[in-house]
């Protein structure tokens, strides 16, 4: 079974631009979530998507958003770069629906560098 | 709100020794505990989970992690390290409750074993 793909794997971007990166999970996966990984703030939880519903959100400005489409594939988006933003972003995406054991299989990240 | 603490920012190991990898974690009620490996420029890893049950879990390339409620610890445990278990290790939690529950990590501990 092919894991979690994410796309592009690099990106540069200048500031004031905005970005969309891309998240196609495991097959039969409805759960996807977002994470930030920088050596600073270490992993942060972005948002989660099940079934194209925003289940759960992060701590981070209106300027991340994301969605769900109807096969389960996400989409971030990060609108109006800021150089903090440059980072490690991780998708992973987990089971069915239940009372959360299941664990998340994550994504190679797309490392994003805003300049 | 839950967290993970992981004191060490590195733990140094001769191959051959047995490795500790500790964490502790806060969260009301009953956790679900994970850990995950990361190696470079690559995205998380599963190693294993604690849901219920046995304290002593068994997981992945024969790591292993007690759960120790008393002490809301999860430390992460092999017998024998390799060379090739250097990564970067990351510990986290999840609340014990219906609905959608972020996953929350610490902030990673560094392992490194010396041939």
């Amino acid at each position: 079974k092919a894991g979690v793909t994410q796309t592009p794997r690099y990106l540069i971007k200048t500031r004031g631009q905005q970005v969309t990166l891309s998240c196609s999970p495991i097959s039969g996966h409805r759960s996807v979530s977002w994470y930030q990984q920088t050596p600073g703030q270490g992993l942060q939880f972005l948002f989660e998507y099940f079934s194209e519903t925003q289940r759960n959100k992060g701590n981070f400005p209106g300027r991340f958003s994301g969605r769900q489409f109807s096969n389960s594939r996400s989409e971030m988006n990060v609108s109006t770069l800021e150089l903090g933003d440059s980072a490690l972003y991780l998708c992973a995406s987990s089971g069915t629906f239940d009372r959360g054991v299941h664990e998340q299989y994550f994504g190679p990240g797309t490392r994003l560098t805003v300049t | 709100a839950q967290s993970v603490a992981q004191p060490e920012d590195q733990v140094n190991v001769a191959e051959g020794n047995p490795l500790t990898v500790k964490c502790t974690y806060s969260v009301s009620g009953n956790p679900y505990l994970f850990w995950y490996v990361q190696y470079p420029n690559r995205g998380l890893q599963f190693l294993l989970k604690y849901i219920t049950g046995d304290n002593l879990v068994k997981g992945s390339y024969g790591f292993e992690a007690e759960f120790n409620k008393s002490q809301t610890s999860f430390h992460l445990k092999k017998p024998s390290a390799l060379v090739s278990d250097s990564a970067l290790y990351f510990c986290a939690v999840r609340r014990r409750r219906w609905g959608f529950q972020k996953l929350v990590f610490g902030t990673g501990t560094r392992l490194l074993v010396s041939p």
